[in-house]
């Protein structure tokens, strides 16, 4: 089964610096999606990034990127120029390809704060 | 345009009791999953409805049963309620149930098992 592990259950950023977040994955397919999502208060999960694994490119949405190491099954999530309302929990997730499926394996997810 | 709308928000129940949980998926959206988060924890996958047929199950007991209906609405349904059931109960919609469709998350409901 995928399991998906973020080590970090808190991280802080000063507004306007830059933030990592971490994760890791564990598979044995060769074809899936990787995905960040953020979890405001409202609870209300929002995709911030997704990542296909055949895709070398490291995919970039604005102020948020991805460094994807396939080989160290790593995905971390660089928030760039940190604003308030990035404050939230930060979800990595799983989804296969080849069981058809599209069922989301989660991390543990990251809080965030944004200190002014 | 309206996204996901589950209801109700919040939800109060004692062991051993019934609840049904409802959601309306984004126009358009055929596919409808299920998902159970746990204070403290990511969600964990239930269902997956496509068509109105169940095209995905996670590890959960048979409690646990959905339904979807002609205009692509679901059910989710939990007998017998624990107090490890408490959790947020997310819904989310899709496009296609095989695609690489992104899925949209409502904002769930709240379940208190006492």
């Amino acid at each position: 089964a995928q399991t998906v592990t973020q080590s970090q259950p808190e991280m802080s950023v000063q507004e306007a610096e830059t933030v990592t977040l971490s994760c890791t994955y564990d598979t044995s397919e060769s074809d899936y999606y990787l995905f960040w999502y953020k979890q405001p208060p409202s609870r209300q999960m929002i995709l911030v990034i997704r990542q296909e694994a055949y895709k070398q490119q490291n995919a970039t949405e604005n102020r948020f990127s991805v460094n994807f190491q396939k080989a160290a099954k790593s995905f971390s999530l660089k928030i760039s120029d940190s604003q308030l309302g990035d404050a939230a929990m930060y979800f990595c997730a799983y989804r296969s390809k080849e069981t058809g499926a599209n069922n989301l394996f989660f991390g543990t997810g990251t809080r965030l704060t944004v200190i002014p | 345009d309206a996204g996901v709308t589950q209801s109700p928000t919040h939800l109060i129940k004692t062991r051993g009791q019934h609840v049904t949980l409802r959601c309306s998926p984004i126009s358009g959206h055929k596919s409808v999953s299920w998902y159970q988060q746990v204070l403290g924890q990511g969600p964990q996958f239930i269902f997956q409805y496509y068509e109105k047929e169940e095209r995905g199950r996670g590890n959960f007991p048979d409690r646990f049963s959905a339904r979807q209906f002609p205009n692509y609405s679901s059910e989710l349904n939990v007998n017998a309620l624990l107090l490890g059931d408490s959790a947020l109960y997310l819904c989310a919609s899709s496009l296609g149930g095989f695609d690489n469709s992104p899925l949209h998350f409502g904002n769930g409901t709240r379940l208190t098992v006492t």
